[in-house]
């Protein structure tokens, strides 16, 4: 089974920490993902990367930055957190073979910025 | 601006009967359809995926697709109180690797 692990399940941090949330998934999938999820707005895509090293804006990329230093580890920094990113982090994973090529989700970052 | 429509919901329906979940999409270029379940405060999970157009079964689901009419649903035969969850569709386009989330549809089934 495709395993998908973020490194916290709740993280409370104060308006203008640094912030890391880390991705890890097992599969050796080319693909990762950073989405956040708000109620009534549904999953908005901040971050992708289609290998190591490489990294594209989603639709909502401002505040946020990414790391890909190696395949199966994919890094969110919030450089100065504010309040308005308090929300529902998911990161994904997806191979590039067409034939198979759903997303698989890790179990979420509930970010609160006090 | 590729977009992914649901309702919103709630869509309430009576346990055994037949829930019909809709999703449009705006790109006509997508070539790969996704199912998500939600639970509340859970991560999504995939159902089904459907690539051609018509229907794909899956035990109590099936998945319809109308590229034509650029529309995709989910059929809930015999609806559990379990399957009560927040749906998702999903799109991507040729390559798989663009994925565009609808805003989900809330599913209360009523026992």
């Amino acid at each position: 089974d495709v395993k998908v692990t973020q490194s916290s399940r709740y993280l409370v941090k104060r308006t203008g920490e640094k912030v890391f949330l880390e991705c890890v998934q097992d599969m050796d999938h080319e693909n990762m993902f950073w989405y956040r999820q708000d109620p009534g707005l549904g999953l908005r895509l901040i971050y992708f990367s289609y290998d190591v090293k490489m990294k594209e804006k989603g639709d909502i990329p401002e505040g946020y930055s990414v790391s890909r230093e190696k395949k199966e580890r994919f890094s969110l920094i919030l450089e100065s957190a504010s309040t308005n990113q308090t929300s529902m982090y998911l990161c994904a994973s997806s191979p590039t073979d067409r034939g198979t090529d759903t997303q698989y989700f890790g179990p979420g970052t509930r970010l609160t910025v006090l | 601006q590729k977009e992914v429509e649901q309702n919103s919901g709630p869509l309430s329906v009576p346990e055994g009967a037949i829930a019909s979940l809709n999703c449009t999409y705006s790109d006509r270029g997508s070539q790969s359809f996704f199912w998500y379940r939600q639970y509340s405060g859970k991560s999504p999970e995939l159902i089904m995926f459907i690539y051609s157009n018509g229907d794909k079964e899956d035990g109590r689901f099936t998945a319809q697709l109308n590229k034509a009419s650029q529309y995709v649903s989910l059929l809930i035969r015999d609806s559990q109180p379990s399957d009560s969850a927040t749906y998702l569709c999903a799109v991507t386009d040729n390559y798989g690797q663009n994925f565009v989330f609808g805003p989900g549809t809330r599913l209360s089934v009523l026992p």
